[in-house]
């Protein structure tokens, strides 16, 4: 069964712009959550989808958006880029969406630098 | 979200077991204890995970205090492959949130 892929895998942008990454989950999975990583930050979780609903949001600002399809491939939005947003953003697949979670399977991550 | 304690990093010998420690005091009845690991360029994978009793699966082994204030990730025999950084987190819920976690170097 092919893992979790993410495009694209990099990606350079200025400040102000806007960016979308996707996320492609494991057959069969209908949870998408979404994380950036910052060597700062560490790994902090943005969202979380589960059947084309938004399920769980951290602590981030309204820039960040996400959306699911219903084929459960996700897409993630940052729009007025800013320096800070520069990371790594991985994706992470799961069956279900249940109280206590299933085990996430992550992605390759997309790589995002912002000048 | 509860937190946990790791120590920032570890060394060990190939083919030696490896007990990684996790602190976790304020842990609340429901929080199960997971534990991901993050190899160098990867994304975060799952190791295992336990609510109170011992957990044992091909990669690991996970004790939990009686008392589940604490646990500790054994690997029975290290491998260079092993060489990551070790996450510890309690989940009460659907998203996974990550500490700085435990920096696994494996030596030949």
């Amino acid at each position: 069964k092919a893992g979790v892929t993410q495009t694209p895998r990099y990606l350079i942008k200025t400040r102000g712009q806007q960016v979308t990454l996707s996320c492609s989950p494991i057959s069969g999975h209908r949870s998408v959550s979404w994380y950036q990583q910052t060597p700062g930050q560490g790994l902090q979780f943005l969202f979380e989808y589960f059947s084309e609903t938004q399920r769980n949001k951290g602590n981030f600002p309204g820039r960040f958006s996400g959306r699911q399809f219903s084929n459960s491939r996700s897409e993630m939005n940052v729009s007025t880029l800013e320096l800070g947003d520069s990371a790594l953003y991985l994706c992470a697949s799961s069956l279900t969406s249940g109280p206590f979670g299933d085990t996430q399977y992550f992605g390759p991550g997309t790589r995002l630098t912002v000048l | 979200d509860a937190k946990t304690t790791q120590p920032n990093s570890m060394e060990s010998n190939e083919e030696e077991p490896v007990h990684l420690p996790c602190n976790h005091s304020t842990i609340s009845g429901t929080d199960y204890i997971h534990w991901y690991r993050q190899l160098p360029s990867q994304g975060p994978e799952y190791v295992i995970h336990g609510l109170t009793s011992n957990v044992n699966n091909r990669m690991a082994s996970l004790a939990i205090a009686e008392d589940r204030k604490s646990s500790t990730l054994i690997l029975h025999r290290a491998t260079l492959r092993d060489a990551a950084v070790y996450y510890c987190i309690l989940r009460a819920g659907t998203a996974l949130i990550f500490g700085k976690g435990t920096t696994l170097s494996v030596s030949s």
